[in-house]
This record gives structure tokens, C-alpha cells and sequence, in this order.
């Protein structure tokens, strides 16, 4: 079970928006930066967005990035099939002494 | 352009133990600015970091692995390695090496290599 709640799964139809939410912590969200990656089929998961809402260079501004308490949340707009895709977040966790991911969210495309 | 490169063994039987090698191209892993780490994702699961490296060779680890693992640096051939200890099934996963900022980000990954531990 995952330090870091995220739901299973989330769809949405091609130009639509969509949000993903990752749950956490005082302790691991409420101290530090989130990161967010996304992971294509038999890919290595990459850095879309990283200390909570900055993206790196080449990163659509499509995808945003923002935290509120324990909370953080990743939005996609104008949703493309190529955005079909494992999305993960990540944090440090002050308790664990460890870098801590979510379960993980499968975004479908309609 | 920075690449990594995870090199090592897709099979390996139970209480053996696992050395993977990533090697870094286009950027040296004796940078003060960022840490290389290890993360595995067994099949159809999320991602577990396993633990990180400084270029000045200090490490941690993941509390649940901390007894089993071991980072290394090797400098002179811009690699870090993997070694984890008394593997079971449960060890089964595609193991990434990975580059991530002192904030936590991980920004560049290798590809990952699958690893079964099976008799």
C-alpha cells in the first residue's frame, strides 16, 4: 500500500480536462516539493512536472501542477490519445527517511 | 544530451543476489548538483525507490531494503551499481537507475531491465 493515495484510474474524452489527485501527509506533501511523471506503456516513467508546479523544459503547458496542504494535484487539458498514460507522483517523506511515489493513475482517453 | 543505461543479469535465483550496473553518458556522475538512485517496479505495480548515491559517495535507503542493499560509484567509469541481497520473488521487477535533483525530482531515467528472480 502506497505512502501516497492517487485514484486508480481517471478518463476523459480528446480535448477535454482532466485532474489527477495525489493524497498524502503532513509528514511526506505538507513539507515537500511533488513531482509528477508520466509513464507511456513499457516506458521509463518522465519528469512532467517537478518542486509542485514547474515543468521541465519541453513539457506541453497542457499539464500543470499545484499543491494545497497534504494535497497535490496534477491537470491535463485539451487531452490528446497520446496523454493515455500511467501518471505517478511523488514526494519525500520526513518520516519514512525515503523518496515516496503514488499507486500510480491510469489515464484513459474516450 | 544526459542517457543512462542499466546493464546486468535477467535471471537470478532465489537468496542470490542482484549487482546492476547503470552507465551515464553525456553528463558526469561526479556533479555536486544531483544524486543517482535506484527504483524497481514490479510487474503491473507502482514505483519503489530503493535508495540514492552522492557523488561524494554517501547513501540511503529505502527503510525496507536498507538491510538487503548496497550503492556503489564507480567515478573513473561514470557508472553506479545496484547490489541487493537474499533475493526472493518478490524481488521480481523492472529495475530503473535514475538522476534526481536535491528537491527530489527524478529528471532523467534509463530505460529499465527486467529482473526474475526464479529458480
Amino acid at each position: 500500500q502506497s505512502v501516497l493515495t492517487q485514484p486508480p484510474s481517471v478518463s476523459a474524452a480528446p480535448g477535454q480536462k482532466v485532474t489527477i489527485s495525489c493524497s498524502g501527509s503532513s509528514s511526506n506533501i505538507g513539507s515537500n516539493y511533488v513531482s509528477w511523471y508520466q509513464q507511456l506503456p513499457g516506458t521509463a516513467p518522465k519528469l512532467h512536472i517537478y518542486d509542485n508546479d514547474k515543468r521541465p523544459s519541453g513539457i506541453p503547458d497542457r499539464f500543470s501542477g499545484s499543491k494545497s496542504g497534504t494535497s497535490a494535484t496534477l491537470d491535463i487539458t485539451g487531452l490528446q490519445t497520446g496523454d493515455e498514460a500511467d501518471y505517478h507522483c511523488a514526494t519525500w517523506d520526513n518520516s519514512l527517511s525515503a523518496h515516496v511515489f503514488g499507486g500510480g493513475t491510469k489515464l484513459t482517453i474516450l | 544530451q544526459l542517457q543512462l543505461q542499466e546493464s546486468g543479469p535477467g535471471l537470478v535465483k532465489p537468496s542470490e543476489t542482484l549487482s546492476l550496473t547503470c552507465s551515464v553518458s553525456g553528463g558526469s556522475i561526479s556533479s555536486s548538483s544531483y544524486y543517482w538512485a535506484w527504483i524497481r517496479q514490479p510487474p503491473g505495480k507502482g514505483l519503489e525507490w530503493i535508495g540514492s548515491i552522492f557523488y561524494s559517495g554517501s547513501t540511503y535507503y529505502t527503510p525496507s531494503l536498507k538491510s538487503r542493499v548496497t550503492i556503489s560509484l564507480d567515478t573513473a567509469k561514470n557508472q553506479f551499481s545496484l547490489k541487493l541481497r537474499s533475493l526472493t520473488a518478490a524481488d521480481t521487477a523492472v529495475y530503473f537507475c535514475a538522476r534526481h535533483s536535491h528537491s527530489g525530482s527524478f529528471s532523467s531515467w534509463g530505460q529499465g531491465t527486467l529482473v526474475t528472480v526464479s529458480s
